[in-house]
Order: C-alpha cells, then structure tokens, then sequence
C-alpha cells in the first residue's frame, strides 16, 4: 500500500503569512490531486498535476510535482482567513484501475 | 442543482442494526466512488464502480454492500453495524477513471451507539 504523508499536520498562522503544505512518498505516483475540505462538506479538488517538476498556479496558491513524481508541495501566498480547511493530497499509482491514496492532510487556520 | 448528493446527512444507529445510504450524481459521470473518512479525518477509497460495474473493492468487511442499479445511483448498504464503522461516508463521483476531477457529495455521517 502506498503511502501519502503530509506535513504540517497542524497549521495555524496571521493573515498575510506565507505557508507551505508538504506531500511526501517513497512510491512513484502517475498523478497528483490536491483537495481542500471544509467543516460539513466534501472535498473540492484544487488541482491535478501529472508531469514530474510541473508548477501550477491557482491564484495565490502554487502547487509543485516533484521531479521524480514522489513529492508534492502546495505555497500560500499572503493567505487569507477563507484560505482555512483541511488540505489533502492525493495520488494515483497508475495500476489498471484508478485509485486515490489520501495523505492524512494539513488543517490550516488563517487568524485574521 | 446539486451535482452529488448524499441520504441521509446524519444517520444514528445502534450495534446491530442493518442501515442503507443513498447516493445520486446528475454529472453523467461513469465512476462512482465511496470513502470513508474517519474520525482524524484520513479519507480512504473503499469502493470503486465504472459503468454499475465493481472495480475496486479495497479489502472492505463484507458486512459492507455497495450497490449500483443504473450510473446515476451508487448506494451502500451495512449489515450488523459496529462501533467501529462509526465514520463520515462520502460519495464521489468522476467522468471516468483516470486523473479526473472527482465530485464529492456532503458526507454522511454515522454513528454507532
């Protein structure tokens, strides 16, 4: 079973501070999703990336695949009390049937 | 328009007891999924269907049976319920299998008295 671990597990800062989420593994993901949770509510994707090294921009988030498709990491810039929830990534190891392993995700609160 | 939902929202139940959640997706998407997600909030795959066909079964107690009459509806049934399946049940749904976007529905949660 491949494992997602992701790192702050806890994070709580000021609006306007910068942050980074890390999302690590010692196994070759294909793709990369990271999701964001509120209280009550289902995830919602953020972004997919698939190409070791890829960046991608959301915004005031950017979201960066590890060259060697093991790692990922998401950056807040000048976060935002609406920028709080459970940050999850999730990858795919590219088996015959598509399956999401979930990291145990990062719960940020931005303090206003 | 809800893309997924999810009945019930809350659902409470003691040991025992055999209990049913329904899920629905207007998205028209093939593949449809259900996670549980426990109580530190590690979300885990436990089914997996494309087209009313079962692709996924992840090692889930067979006390769990999921469900899918037609594409639209994916439902979960559990017999003899335990404290430990006490957890938030979400239904997602995607237009394939594949690095697609997956819709998750509310959650459902459950608890086992």
């Amino acid at each position: 079973t491949q494992l997602l671990e992701q790192s702050p597990q806890f994070l709580s800062i000021q609006e306007g501070e910068n942050l980074t989420v890390y999302c690590n593994s010692s196994s070759v993901f294909s793709s990369l999703q990271w999701y964001r949770q509120e209280p009550g509510e289902g995830p919602v994707l953020l972004v997919t990336v698939v190409t070791g090294g890829e960046v991608k921009k959301l915004k005031r988030l950017t979201f960066q695949f590890g060259d060697a498709r093991k790692d990922s990491s998401l950056h807040i810039t000048a976060a935002q009390p609406g920028d709080t929830g459970l940050y999850l990534c999730a990858g795919d190891s590219g088996g015959s049937n598509y399956k999401l392993t979930f990291g145990k995700g990062t719960l940020l609160t931005v303090n206003p | 328009d809800t893309a997924v939902s999810q009945t019930p929202k809350y659902l409470v139940t003691q040991m025992g007891n055999d209990k049913s959640i329904k899920c629905e997706q207007n998205l028209g998407h093939d593949t449809m999924y259900w996670y549980k997600q426990d109580s530190k909030k590690f979300l885990k795959i436990m089914f997996s269907y494309n087209n009313k066909e079962l692709i996924i079964n992840e090692t889930v107690p067979n006390r769990f049976s999921p469900k899918s009459p037609d594409k639209a509806h994916l439902n979960l049934h559990i017999n003899s319920l335990e404290l430990g399946d006490s957890a938030v049940y979400f239904c997602a749904s995607s237009p394939g299998q594949g690095p697609y976007e997956q819709y998750f529905g509310p959650g459902t949660r459950l608890t086992v008295t």
